[in-house]
């Protein structure tokens, strides 16, 4: 079972940040947080991942709250191409504990 | 960098034969490789978990002699469904891990979709 709490949907108009939300309340100490995304009809595609400190690449920013239960992924411009469904997923690396597993993740919708 | 493929991206067959899905990772080595599958609006689910010149693991569930998996080499993956039906026609999506980096992050292929007749 999918450890992360992430809203069905949301809206975000083009050119606007987009935030999506993830509670992951029963992270352990070891487990890093991942994002994925998927376009309709293509493979995830790998968005940026941290421990405990904020991270950004030149995707998206990853802020994780202090005590770790919670996290958001912050795409700064949307758009249109930005619209897929994102995927927030607790994980160890390596090891059987190490294995992605997917929720039904955020669908995020950028609208002109 | 960190490109994975898959061939082929789409296959129709007859049920009955079987079909074989290549994964690669292009510009790095992975020393694991999973495989997924995806149905109509549904979220992805892992097959199966290889790692080079060992036996695959799979998931409970899934039939490890209907879904064999090869795993030659640090950059080469397959599965092949055996005497497919249309109850396998599904989104094959196969990924890789990084070996080595900090959190050991998976890519993924672009997926190949079967159809199985």
């Amino acid at each position: 079972d999918a450890k992360t709490t992430q809203p069905t949907s949301m809206d975000c108009a083009e050119g606007r940040a987009a935030n999506l939300p993830c509670n992951h309340s029963t992270i352990s100490g070891n487990e890093y947080v991942y994002w994925y995304r998927q376009i309709h009809s293509q493979g995830p595609q790998y968005i940026i991942h941290g421990l405990k400190n904020n991270e950004t690449n030149e995707m998206a920013s990853l802020i994780i709250t202090e005590d770790r239960k919670s996290s958001t992924l912050i795409l700064p411009h949307a758009t249109l191409r930005d619209t897929a469904v994102y995927y927030c997923i607790v994980r160890v690396p390596g090891g059987s504990q190490g294995n992605l597993i997917f929720g039904k993740g955020t669908k995020l919708s950028v609208k002109p | 960098g960190a490109v994975v493929s898959q061939h082929p991206s789409w296959v129709i067959c007859k049920s009955g034969t079987s079909v074989k899905i290549e994964c690669r990772s292009l510009d790095f080595q992975a020393t694991t490789m999973f495989w997924y599958r995806q149905f109509p609006k549904q979220s992805l689910m892992l097959m199966a978990t290889s790692n080079e010149g060992s036996k695959a693991t799979y998931e409970q569930g899934v039939e490890k002699d209907k879904f064999l998996i090869n795993h030659a080499s640090l950059t080469l993956s397959t599965l092949t469904v055996t005497s497919a039906h249309p109850e396998d026609s599904s989104f094959y999506i196969c990924s890789a891990a990084l070996a080595g980096t900090p959190g050991e992050t998976q890519y993924f292929g672009p997926g190949t979709r079967l159809l199985v007749l």
